[in-house]
C-alpha cells in the first residue's frame, strides 16, 4: 500500500468510447503525475500537476485530457483512443515537483486495452 | 537527447549476488533513483543517490559515479521475492525524472 490509489485496475474500451481513470492520494503531497508504461519501454511522463496547476504537458495527444480538482485527486479522461494507447497508466505523487529530490509514490496502475 | 541505459533482462540464482548497471546522459543531474516493480504492481522506491559513492540499505546497495554517468544496484543474498523489474531514473536540471526501460531480474532456485 503506497498511499496512492487508482481505479479501475483494468479497463477495456472501444475506440469510440469515453472513459475516465481516477487517482487519489492520502499522503498530503502537492504534486501529482500521470505516466504511461508500455512493455519494454521507459516510463513516459504525460502530465504534471503542482498545487492543482498543470506544470507539464509532454506533447500528449488531445484524446487524453487531465483534470485535477484538488491536490488529492487526479483524473485522466479518455476519448476516441487508438489501439496503440493500450498500456499501463500509472499515477504518482510527490511532495513537490520542484526543488526537492524526493521519491515519487506510485499507484498500482490501470491496465488499459483499446479494442 | 537524454537517455538512460540498463540491461533488458538478467538471471541470477537464489542466495547469490547480482549487480544491475545503469548509465545515463541527461541535461543536468539532481539525483538518481532505483525503483522495484513486481509484475502488476506499483513501482516502489529503493534508493536515492546524489553524491558519489555507495549507499547501503540492508541487502540492497546503490552506487553512483557522476563523472562516469554510471550507477549500479547491488542485490545480495537473493531471494525468490526479488524477482521483479528494477527501474533506474535520473532527475535532470528541470527536476524531471528521466526513466530507463527497466531490467527484468529472474531468480532461479
Amino acid at each position: 500500500e503506497t498511499g496512492v490509489t487508482q481505479t479501475p485496475r483494468h479497463l477495456v474500451m472501444g475506440m469510440t468510447n469515453k472513459k475516465s481513470l481516477k487517482c487519489e492520494q492520502h499522503l498530503g503531497h502537492n504534486a501529482m503525475y500521470w505516466y504511461k508504461q508500455s512493455a519494454k519501454k521507459p516510463l513516459e511522463l504525460m502530465f504534471v500537476y503542482n498545487f492543482k496547476e498543470q506544470t507539464e504537458n509532454n506533447s500528449v495527444p488531445s484524446r487524453f485530457s487531465p483534470e485535477c480538482p484538488n491536490s488529492s485527486h487526479l483524473f485522466l479522461h479518455l476519448h476516441t483512443l487508438q489501439p496503440e494507447d493500450s498500456a499501463l497508466y500509472l499515477c504518482a505523487s510527490s511532495p513537490s515537483d520542484r526543488g526537492e529530490s524526493t521519491e515519487a509514490f506510485f499507484g498500482q496502475g490501470t491496465r488499459l486495452t483499446v479494442v | 537527447g537524454q537517455n538512460i541505459d540498463q540491461p533488458t533482462e538478467m538471471t541470477a540464482t537464489e542466495g547469490a549476488i547480482v549487480q544491475i548497471n545503469c548509465t545515463y546522459q541527461t541535461s543536468g543531474f539532481n539525483g538518481l533513483f532505483w525503483y522495484q516493480q513486481h509484475a502488476g504492481e506499483a513501482p516502489t522506491f529503493l534508493s536515492y543517490n546524489v553524491l558519489d559513492g555507495l549507499e547501503e540499505k540492508g541487502r540492497f546497495s546503490s552506487f553512483l559515479s557522476r563523472s562516469k554517468g554510471y550507477s549500479y544496484l547491488l542485490l545480495k543474498e537473493l531471494q525468490m521475492k526479488d524477482s521483479a523489474s528494477y527501474l533506474c531514473a535520473v532527475m535532470d536540471s528541470n527536476y524531471q525524472l528521466i526513466w530507463g526501460a527497466g531490467t527484468k531480474l529472474i531468480i532461479k532456485p
